[in-house]
């Protein structure tokens, strides 16, 4: 099993959707989660931290459930520009080396 | 201000031929990070940085694969006899603190592709 998962998608949604991707991990010792967003043939940008108390920027909203072992990102009503591959990583406990999942790609369309 | 800078771009080598990709970090990052990306895939650590001491190489696939920071800011990757396993995205990124909960910023990439 993969220390960190993805459903690589692809997600079609239609503009103006609300869609939800999961992304579990294995170490139950993991301490640091991050949403990170990489367009086609570009580097991977910060999208947002997650933290133990969820968190909200705008239309994005990162939720952490340590007893499943998995962090969410949901994106409400869905712009076409939200196309892009989310990834998520995680560090786990006294490690600096965070752990990429493969990440969810989403397609918006109008 | 200047972000992560890598160089070069595009690199097309010959199978066996030795290959050298800069990253130059954001001014004052402590932590520097190499990893590979192939297609579909998400970035894989090769290897970190702390300031000059290379903490982690756990990463770099093979002894073919050296990467150093000698001052503490540009830091080099070098392939030696490169394999067509090679061609990937090579994406250096940087982040202020040394701690784990610091975001990483990233640079382009170079795009490694061995014939």
């Amino acid at each position: 099993r993969k220390e960190v998962e993805q459903d690589p998608g692809p997600f079609n949604v239609p503009e103006g959707a609300t869609v939800a991707f999961n992304c579990t991990y294995s170490n139950s010792a993991s301490q640091s989660f991050f949403w990170y967003r990489q367009d086609c043939r570009k580097e991977p940008k910060l999208l947002m931290s997650v933290y133990s108390s969820g968190n909200e920027d705008g239309r994005f909203t990162a939720q952490l459930n340590r007893a499943s072992q998995y962090i969410s990102l949901l994106i409400r009503d869905s712009k076409l520009s939200d196309s892009a591959t989310y990834l998520c990583v995680v560090s786990s406990g006294g490690s600096y080396i965070p752990t990429f999942g493969r990440g969810t790609s989403l397609i918006v369309h109008p | 201000g200047a972000g992560v800078s890598q160089s070069p771009r595009y690199k097309v080598a010959k199978r066996g031929q030795d290959v050298a990709l800069r990253c130059d970090p954001i001014s004052g990052h402590v932590s520097l990070f190499w990893y590979q990306q192939a297609l579909g895939q998400g970035p894989e650590f090769l290897t970190y940085f702390q300031n000059e001491a290379q903490l982690d190489k756990s990463g770099l696939p093979s002894d073919r694969f050296f990467a150093e920071r000698p001052e503490g800011s540009v830091s080099t990757l070098k392939i030696q006899r490169t394999q067509q396993e090679d061609s990937a995205v090579y994406l250096c990124a940087s982040s202020e603190g040394a701690g784990r909960n610091q975001p990483q910023h990233f640079g382009d990439g170079t795009r490694l592709s061995i014939l």
